[in-house]
């Protein structure tokens, strides 16, 4: 059963602490997205990958967000310092390519106290 | 101007009603467009993807883009409580090699 798989499914974290997300691509996929869901602004792109090379990461703020992808079967979305403003839902998604369907995991929902 | 616009609802309607779900993107180039379901506490699952203008049907649901509008529709015919989830229109950009990028969905609640 290919799907993709995220760990944790729920953080509750408080704000300072370091957070880190884990996610495992379906085999065969070289194209990793990282997506953060608010109510508000719906799913944002944060950062995506091409075979583990990091491709764009202009969505991420810099300063406390990482992404990094340490093998084929891992990538990894870290934020440090965590802020109340970074609760939401964290989607992992990987596809054959860029302009074929994207297969999302179940998410990690983030709360940041 | 966000690239692909969406009302975020919601939408309520009785089971068996046509339900017309509606994008507009901003970017005339756009030439694929997917519709994502997105049940509670779930990931968005690929539904429907179509390519450049007209109709796709499957099943109950028709993908129609108006490219001359900048519009995207989807409709559900004969619509089931299990329709009840937030819908998400996505484009992969211009060229297609471009991440999706998303509107923010549109949560549909079918009432039996």
């Amino acid at each position: 059963d290919a799907r993709v798989t995220q760990t944790p499914r729920h953080k509750v974290t408080e704000m300072g602490q370091e957070v880190t997300m884990r996610c495992q691509p379906i085999l065969g996929h070289n194209t990793v997205f990282w997506y953060r869901q608010t109510m508000m602004q719906g799913l944002e792109l944060l950062a995506y990958f091409r075979n583990r090379a990091p491709l764009d990461d202009s969505g991420m703020p810099k300063d406390r967000f990482s992404a990094e992808m340490p093998d084929a079967t891992l990538a990894t979305l870290k934020i440090q310092p965590s802020e109340p403003r970074d609760s939401a839902v964290y989607f992992c998604a990987s596809a054959p390519g860029l302009n074929t369907e994207a297969f999302f995991g179940q998410g990690t929902r983030l709360t940041v106290v | 101007q966000k690239e692909v616009e969406q009302d975020p609802g919601p939408l309520s309607v009785p089971e068996g009603a046509i339900v017309s779900l509606n994008c507009t993107y901003s970017n005339s180039a756009f030439q694929y467009f997917m519709w994502y379901r997105q049940y509670s506490r779930k990931g968005p699952e690929l539904l429907m993807y179509t390519y450049s203008s007209g109709n796709k049907e499957d099943g109950r649901f028709t993908a129609q883009v108006d490219k001359s509008s900048k519009y995207i529709s989807l409709f559900i015919r004969d619509s089931q409580p299990s329709d009840s989830a937030t819908y998400l229109c996505a484009s992969p950009g211009p060229s297609g090699n471009t991440p999706l990028v998303f509107g923010k969905g549109t949560r549909l609640s079918v009432i039996a």
